[in-house]
């Protein structure tokens, strides 16, 4: 099956500093990827659409400025956490869709999960 | 636009009984639906997904579902469970044919399996 490849897995950052997530479709190309925020022992809730070459579409409530996503080419899509605070701690998980597969289906990386001191 | 609604939080069972976890949604187009795993600190697995045809669907691991159009449900079910299937499991839904959109996620349910 397709491959969703997510980087780094865990990391720990100092509050007020920037965070860089990446999303890598490893065999397929991926027009449109999806970031999700999962709380613990708590359903994964869409942050945002990130689709390639083009500005990402943000779920309600979900500050732009501060998640800043960008989809460069068809097999990246990067999430960045700006001026990261305690309460951005989460799991962060993206998926994509194969754009060669019409059912919807998403293909999620490992997930990566932020701690913010 | 859609939802999900997974109407059990935690279901514990003992090794090698049958289970069913409970999904239903929401929609006013037709949907693709999907069951996912999710072990600890990892991603989400595809169990097994409906798009059309046969309603009774069989995955991985020895999971099925069965997708019931007038009872707006999707329920997962295995007739005899192992250890290792203790995770986190979801339903979820996409408006079918509509490939750009994301998928929506019922809140979880947990699977103990105690021997």
């Amino acid at each position: 099956g397709a491959v969703v490849s997510q980087h780094p897995s865990r990391v720990i950052c100092k509050s007020g500093t920037s965070v860089k997530i990446e999303c890598r479709s490893l065999d397929f190309q991926a027009t449109t990827m999806f970031w999700y925020r999962q709380f613990p022992k708590q359903s994964l809730m869409l942050m945002a659409t990130s689709n390639e070459g083009s500005k990402a579409t943000y779920e309600q409530g979900v500050e732009k400025d501060k998640f800043l996503i960008n989809h460069a080419s068809l097999t990246l899509s990067t999430l960045t956490v700006t001026s990261a605070h305690p309460e951005d701690s989460s799991f962060y998980i993206c998926s994509a869709r194969d754009v060669q597969i019409s059912t919807g289906e998403l293909f999620f990386g490992e997930g990566s999960r932020l701690t913010v001191l | 636009a859609q939802s999900v609604t997974q109407l059990d939080s935690q279901v514990p069972v003992f090794e090698e009984a049958p289970v069913e976890l409970r999904c239903n949604y929401s929609s006013s187009v037709s949907v693709y639906l999907f069951w996912y795993v999710q072990y600890p600190n990892q991603g989400l697995q595809l169990l097994l997904k409906y798009l059309s045809g046969s309603t009774l669907v069989k995955g991985i691991n020895g999971f099925e579902a069965e997708f019931n159009k007038s009872q707006t449900s999707f329920h997962l079910r295995k007739p005899s469970v192992h250890i290792s299937d203790t995770a986190e499991y979801f339903c979820a839904v996409s408006g079918a044919n509509q490939a750009g959109t994301a998928l929506i996620f019922g809140k979880g349910t947990t699977l103990s399996v105690s021997s």
